[in-house]
């Protein structure tokens, strides 16, 4: 069964824009991961918060979490062409032997 | 560095029959993980392996679906007989561990369409 929750399902902006994109799971986590899937390729491990931080900055991506709403966000900020992708959230659910769960999606498209 | 090798990237079958999938993970790496990812939805972990025995494989239809990793380095997902649900991209990775922290490195995965 699917653990989080993406939304919106779609969404499309034009490059330069920011693109934010939620996540919302339903049990106590471990820590949460983003994942980029581009179209017929495997997924690529873009950033991983601990269930015990609140905000994490990698380059372009800001990733929050709320532990009290089961929520984090995804923002990616002057978005370009070559993001257009989809976005997996990824819960490691505590108690579960480290399995990640992933969400079902944000298929994310930037247009020029 | 390589990455994960899978093969094939495509396979068609007709209900009823068998197909096997490879994997090989990156070299050192202890984990190596089967997901199985339906159109619109995101992949869900079929088998996980720590090394060549069975961590997790509850997901794992195994009326049907085998898998194995001898020597803990190669894997193989077999499906026996396939069904028409079973259409979908299998996706293998594999981590340097397997704690949850751990960045899972994923192949191209192969797409199964099963007539």
């Amino acid at each position: 069964s699917q653990q989080g929750e993406e939304d919106p399902q779609a969404l499309s902006i034009q490059e330069g824009e920011n693109a934010t994109m939620n996540c919302s799971y339903k049990t106590s986590i471990n820590n949460l991961q983003w994942y980029r899937q581009n179209s017929g390729r495997g997924l690529v491990h873009l950033i991983l918060i601990r269930s015990n931080e609140r905000e994490k900055h990698s380059g372009r991506l800001r990733v929050t979490l709320d532990t009290s709403k089961k929520s984090s966000s995804l923002l990616i900020t002057a978005s370009r062409a070559a993001d257009t992708a989809s976005y997996f959230c990824a819960t490691d659910i505590t108690g579960t032997a480290s399995k990640l769960t992933f969400g079902t999606g944000t298929r994310l498209q930037v247009t020029l | 560095e390589a990455g994960v090798a899978q093969s094939p990237r495509y396979k068609i079958i007709e209900k009823r029959q068998s197909v096997a999938f490879w994997c090989n993970p990156i070299s050192g790496h202890a984990t190596l993980y089967w997901y199985q990812q339906i159109l619109g939805q995101g992949p869900k972990l079929l088998i996980q392996f720590q090394n060549n025995g069975v961590v997790d494989d509850s997901q794992l239809p195994k009326d049907r679906f085998s898998a194995e990793r001898l020597k803990g380095v190669d894997s193989t997902l077999k499906i026996q007989p396939a069904k028409l649900e079973d259409s979908a991209v299998y996706l293998c990775a594999s981590s340097l561990r397997s704690e949850g922290d751990d960045e899972q490195f994923f192949g191209p995965g192969t797409r199964l369409t099963v007539l």
